[in-house]
Protein backbone atom coordinates (compact mmCIF):
# COMPACT_ATOMS: atom_id res chain seq x y z
CA UNK A 1 0.00 0.00 0.00
CA UNK A 2 1.19 3.68 -0.46
CA UNK A 3 3.59 4.82 2.32
CA UNK A 4 4.86 8.10 3.15
CA UNK A 5 7.68 8.42 6.05
CA UNK A 6 8.90 11.78 6.37
CA UNK A 7 12.23 12.69 8.35
CA UNK A 8 14.57 15.33 9.14
CA UNK A 9 12.48 17.60 11.98
CA UNK A 10 14.50 18.61 14.70
CA UNK A 11 15.01 21.71 17.02
CA UNK A 12 16.86 24.51 15.11
CA UNK A 13 17.93 27.73 15.87
CA UNK A 14 16.03 31.38 13.69
CA UNK A 15 17.82 31.62 11.17
CA UNK A 16 18.77 28.15 10.74
CA UNK A 17 18.36 25.91 8.09
CA UNK A 18 16.78 22.11 8.05
CA UNK A 19 16.06 19.67 5.20
CA UNK A 20 13.12 17.36 5.48
CA UNK A 21 12.93 13.91 3.46
CA UNK A 22 9.92 12.03 2.40
CA UNK A 23 9.96 8.69 1.74
CA UNK A 24 7.51 7.30 -1.02
CA UNK A 25 6.43 3.27 -1.56
CA UNK A 26 4.16 1.76 -2.85
CA UNK A 27 2.76 3.69 -5.75
CA UNK A 28 4.82 5.24 -9.14
CA UNK A 29 6.49 7.79 -7.50
CA UNK A 30 6.97 10.13 -10.80
CA UNK A 31 3.67 9.50 -12.17
CA UNK A 32 2.07 11.91 -9.28
CA UNK A 33 2.56 15.34 -7.99
CA UNK A 34 3.85 15.87 -4.19
CA UNK A 35 2.53 18.37 -1.84
CA UNK A 36 4.11 19.35 2.01
CA UNK A 37 1.64 20.62 4.39
CA UNK A 38 2.56 21.79 7.88
CA UNK A 39 0.22 22.31 11.28
CA UNK A 40 1.68 24.71 14.13
CA UNK A 41 0.99 22.93 17.71
CA UNK A 42 -2.85 23.51 18.23
CA UNK A 43 -3.21 25.21 15.13
CA UNK A 44 -4.72 24.36 11.58
CA UNK A 45 -3.37 23.41 8.37
CA UNK A 46 -1.47 25.46 6.06
CA UNK A 47 -0.45 24.34 3.04
CA UNK A 48 3.08 24.91 2.00
CA UNK A 49 4.39 23.80 -1.42
CA UNK A 50 3.40 21.57 -4.30
CA UNK A 51 6.04 20.25 -7.24
CA UNK A 52 4.51 18.37 -9.92
CA UNK A 53 5.38 14.56 -10.91
CA UNK A 54 8.29 15.60 -13.53
CA UNK A 55 9.66 17.96 -11.14
CA UNK A 56 8.96 20.96 -13.64
CA UNK A 57 6.86 23.33 -11.71
CA UNK A 58 6.71 24.06 -7.77
CA UNK A 59 4.61 26.48 -6.02
CA UNK A 60 4.70 28.05 -2.87
CA UNK A 61 2.75 29.49 0.26
CA UNK A 62 3.59 33.42 0.38
CA UNK A 63 4.95 32.69 3.72
CA UNK A 64 7.54 30.61 2.61
CA UNK A 65 8.35 31.69 -1.00
CA UNK A 66 12.00 32.50 -1.36
CA UNK A 67 13.03 30.94 2.09
CA UNK A 68 11.78 27.33 1.12
CA UNK A 69 12.23 24.82 -1.81
CA UNK A 70 10.50 21.61 -2.59
CA UNK A 71 12.70 18.80 -5.05
CA UNK A 72 12.82 15.47 -5.51
CA UNK A 73 14.60 12.64 -6.69
CA UNK A 74 12.70 9.77 -8.93
CA UNK A 75 15.97 7.89 -8.38
CA UNK A 76 15.64 7.72 -4.79
CA UNK A 77 11.50 7.66 -4.52
CA UNK A 78 11.78 10.87 -2.34
CA UNK A 79 10.61 14.37 -1.48
CA UNK A 80 12.16 17.17 -0.12
CA UNK A 81 11.56 20.47 1.24
CA UNK A 82 14.39 22.21 2.02
CA UNK A 83 14.02 25.40 4.33
CA UNK A 84 16.16 28.50 5.16
CA UNK A 85 16.38 31.55 6.83
CA UNK A 86 13.65 29.71 9.54
CA UNK A 87 11.49 31.74 11.96
CA UNK A 88 9.68 30.97 15.18
CA UNK A 89 6.21 31.13 12.95
CA UNK A 90 7.78 28.34 11.08
CA UNK A 91 7.56 25.65 14.33
CA UNK A 92 4.90 22.84 13.07
CA UNK A 93 4.52 19.36 12.32
CA UNK A 94 5.57 19.10 8.61
CA UNK A 95 3.55 16.32 6.42
CA UNK A 96 3.85 15.26 2.98
CA UNK A 97 1.08 14.40 0.58
CA UNK A 98 0.74 12.78 -2.55
CA UNK A 99 -1.75 14.65 -5.00
CA UNK A 100 -4.85 12.00 -5.04
CA UNK A 101 -4.15 11.32 -8.57
CA UNK A 102 -1.99 13.12 -11.19
CA UNK A 103 -0.90 16.82 -10.47
CA UNK A 104 -3.86 16.97 -8.55
CA UNK A 105 -4.60 19.35 -5.73
CA UNK A 106 -6.40 16.49 -3.26
CA UNK A 107 -4.20 15.26 -0.75
CA UNK A 108 -4.08 11.40 -0.29
CA UNK A 109 -2.87 10.16 1.81
CA UNK A 110 -0.72 11.60 4.26
CA UNK A 111 2.85 10.44 5.81
CA UNK A 112 3.20 10.35 9.61
CA UNK A 113 4.77 13.84 10.27
CA UNK A 114 8.16 15.17 11.30
CA UNK A 115 8.05 17.83 14.01
CA UNK A 116 10.12 21.14 13.15
CA UNK A 117 10.69 23.13 16.08
CA UNK A 118 12.38 27.31 15.71
CA UNK A 119 13.74 28.09 18.76
CA UNK A 120 16.64 29.74 20.38
CA UNK B 1 -6.24 34.29 -1.75
CA UNK B 2 -9.02 32.67 -1.63
CA UNK B 3 -10.05 32.38 2.29
CA UNK B 4 -12.35 29.29 3.75
CA UNK B 5 -14.37 29.91 6.67
CA UNK B 6 -16.07 27.12 8.40
CA UNK B 7 -19.26 26.95 10.79
CA UNK B 8 -19.46 26.38 13.73
CA UNK B 9 -16.24 26.39 15.23
CA UNK B 10 -17.12 23.44 17.13
CA UNK B 11 -20.42 20.93 17.88
CA UNK B 12 -21.42 18.57 20.66
CA UNK B 13 -23.10 15.71 19.79
CA UNK B 14 -24.31 12.16 20.64
CA UNK B 15 -23.76 8.93 19.19
CA UNK B 16 -26.43 8.58 16.08
CA UNK B 17 -26.70 11.97 15.48
CA UNK B 18 -27.17 13.88 12.39
CA UNK B 19 -24.44 16.38 12.21
CA UNK B 20 -23.55 18.99 9.23
CA UNK B 21 -20.74 21.61 8.76
CA UNK B 22 -20.50 24.21 6.46
CA UNK B 23 -17.70 25.46 4.46
CA UNK B 24 -17.91 28.70 2.94
CA UNK B 25 -15.37 30.07 0.04
CA UNK B 26 -14.38 34.02 -0.14
CA UNK B 27 -15.34 33.36 -4.22
CA UNK B 28 -16.60 30.96 -6.16
CA UNK B 29 -14.33 27.36 -6.54
CA UNK B 30 -16.96 25.61 -8.19
CA UNK B 31 -16.63 22.26 -7.15
CA UNK B 32 -13.23 22.20 -6.11
CA UNK B 33 -13.85 21.80 -2.41
CA UNK B 34 -12.55 18.53 -0.32
CA UNK B 35 -13.14 17.62 3.37
CA UNK B 36 -10.44 15.91 5.54
CA UNK B 37 -11.13 13.97 9.05
CA UNK B 38 -8.17 14.45 11.70
CA UNK B 39 -8.20 12.88 15.11
CA UNK B 40 -5.47 13.69 18.40
CA UNK B 41 -2.00 12.94 16.95
CA UNK B 42 -2.52 11.73 13.85
CA UNK B 43 -2.71 12.96 10.10
CA UNK B 44 -5.21 14.02 8.59
CA UNK B 45 -7.65 11.90 6.28
CA UNK B 46 -9.08 12.65 3.04
CA UNK B 47 -12.50 12.22 3.13
CA UNK B 48 -14.64 13.79 -0.11
CA UNK B 49 -13.31 15.83 -2.89
CA UNK B 50 -14.90 17.22 -5.87
CA UNK B 51 -17.57 19.19 -3.32
CA UNK B 52 -19.46 15.41 -3.55
CA UNK B 53 -17.39 12.30 -4.43
CA UNK B 54 -16.90 9.78 -1.65
CA UNK B 55 -12.78 8.69 -1.16
CA UNK B 56 -12.72 4.90 -1.26
CA UNK B 57 -12.98 2.86 1.81
CA UNK B 58 -14.92 5.91 3.87
CA UNK B 59 -18.37 5.04 5.09
CA UNK B 60 -21.27 6.03 3.17
CA UNK B 61 -22.86 8.11 6.44
CA UNK B 62 -20.19 11.08 5.51
CA UNK B 63 -21.80 13.19 2.44
CA UNK B 64 -20.41 16.47 0.89
CA UNK B 65 -22.53 18.86 -1.26
CA UNK B 66 -22.89 22.46 -2.73
CA UNK B 67 -20.57 24.19 -5.30
CA UNK B 68 -19.80 27.48 -5.74
CA UNK B 69 -19.11 29.25 -2.53
CA UNK B 70 -21.22 27.29 -0.73
CA UNK B 71 -20.30 23.26 0.59
CA UNK B 72 -21.59 21.34 3.43
CA UNK B 73 -20.58 18.14 4.87
CA UNK B 74 -22.88 15.41 7.22
CA UNK B 75 -22.15 12.60 8.84
CA UNK B 76 -25.86 10.82 9.04
CA UNK B 77 -25.61 9.10 11.96
CA UNK B 78 -22.15 9.97 14.12
CA UNK B 79 -20.16 7.12 14.97
CA UNK B 80 -17.49 6.93 18.14
CA UNK B 81 -15.05 7.07 15.45
CA UNK B 82 -16.32 10.17 14.31
CA UNK B 83 -15.04 12.62 16.94
CA UNK B 84 -12.77 14.20 15.32
CA UNK B 85 -11.66 18.03 13.65
CA UNK B 86 -12.75 18.41 10.26
CA UNK B 87 -11.06 20.49 7.54
CA UNK B 88 -12.30 22.05 4.46
CA UNK B 89 -10.20 23.08 1.66
CA UNK B 90 -10.42 24.50 -1.65
CA UNK B 91 -8.41 22.98 -4.47
CA UNK B 92 -9.73 25.60 -7.14
CA UNK B 93 -6.20 27.64 -7.75
CA UNK B 94 -2.60 28.32 -5.77
CA UNK B 95 -2.05 29.30 -2.81
CA UNK B 96 -4.42 26.07 -1.88
CA UNK B 97 -6.08 27.12 1.86
CA UNK B 98 -7.74 25.03 4.43
CA UNK B 99 -10.83 26.08 6.72
CA UNK B 100 -9.74 26.75 10.18
CA UNK B 101 -11.60 23.27 11.02
CA UNK B 102 -14.76 22.22 13.25
CA UNK B 103 -14.28 20.35 16.20
CA UNK B 104 -16.56 17.20 16.72
CA UNK B 105 -16.90 16.21 20.39
CA UNK B 106 -18.84 14.42 22.62
CA UNK B 107 -21.95 15.69 24.25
Amino acid sequence: QVQLVESGGGVVQPGGSLRLSCAASGFTFSSYGMHWVRQAPGKGLEWVAFIRHDGSNQYYADSVKGRFTISRDTSKNTLYLQMNSLRDEDTAVYYCAKARTGNGNWFDPWGQGTLVTVSS
Amino acid sequence: DIQMTQSPSSVSASVGDRVSITCRASQGISSWLAWYQQKPGKAPKLLIYGASSLQSGVPSRFSGSGSGTDFTLTISSLQPEDFATYYCQQANNFPLTFGPGTKVDIK
